[in-house]
């Protein structure tokens, strides 16, 4: 089992729609990043947290360090939505990083 | 654009072969991560140096080394390069341990 797991693995969505992905961890954590990959191959940080809830424009990520749980929302998606996003998790132990397998998310116009 | 220069972007060299890749981090920015992103592995972290120290180090094989320079830019150099050592090659800089980190553009190499 991996120690960062995602789902879904893929998802499809209409444009407007609210969605949500999670992320599961297994590992003692210092931080938990969320990151997008766009189809390009580039990645942005979207969020870092270890408690407690962040907001930037129509994303929204949570995270509930007793059930070792994280989810991403995303407001009004949008075709430009589409992309891979990615949950880490920085361990406490060594500081390294552990990556889920990323989810697939595409928005339809 | 975050910053964080890679070079080169494309590399293409043959089994047996030796290349380094170079990551100038952003401006201020004490920190780099190396990581490596393959189509069967997904991301995997490979070492990370803060101030020109190793700081923590994940999958990276005893073939692949790195080091961080008194300037801040980084060097990950792979030697012996096997077929399956084809992957993106991704930097990373943030201004301090814990913060949040910025990626470079990536480093593709193919191994023929």
């Amino acid at each position: 089992k991996n120690e960062v797991e995602q789902s879904p693995q893929n998802l499809t969505a209409q444009e407007g729609e609210f969605i949500t992905i999670n992320c599961s961890y297994s590992v003692g954590i210092s931080a938990l990043h969320w990151l997008q990959q766009h189809p390009g191959g580039g990645i942005v940080s979207l969020f870092m947290l270890s408690s407690g809830k962040k907001k930037h424009g129509r994303l929204i990520a949570t995270i509930n360090i007793q059930e070792k749980h994280s989810s991403l929302h995303i407001t009004a998606s949008h075709p430009r939505d589409s992309a891979v996003y990615i949950c880490a998790v920085s361990s406490l132990n060594n500081n390294d990083m552990r990556f889920g397998a990323g989810t697939r998310l595409t928005v339809k116009p | 654009d975050s910053g964080v220069t890679q070079t080169p972007k494309h590399l293409i060299t043959a089994t047996g072969q030796r290349v380094t890749l170079r990551c100038s981090p952003r401006s201020g920015d004490l920190s780099v991560y190396w990581y490596q992103q393959s189509l069967d592995q997904g991301l995997q972290f490979l070492i990370q140096y803060y101030n020109g120290e190793e700081r923590a180090k994940g999958n990276i094989l005893e073939r692949f080394s790195a080091q961080q320079f008194p300037d801040l830019h980084s060097e990950l150099n792979l030697s012996s390069l096997e077929l399956g050592d084809s992957a993106l090659y991704f930097c990373a800089s943030s201004s301090d341990l814990g913060n949040i980190q910025y990626f470079g553009a990536g480093t593709r190499l193919s191994v023929l």
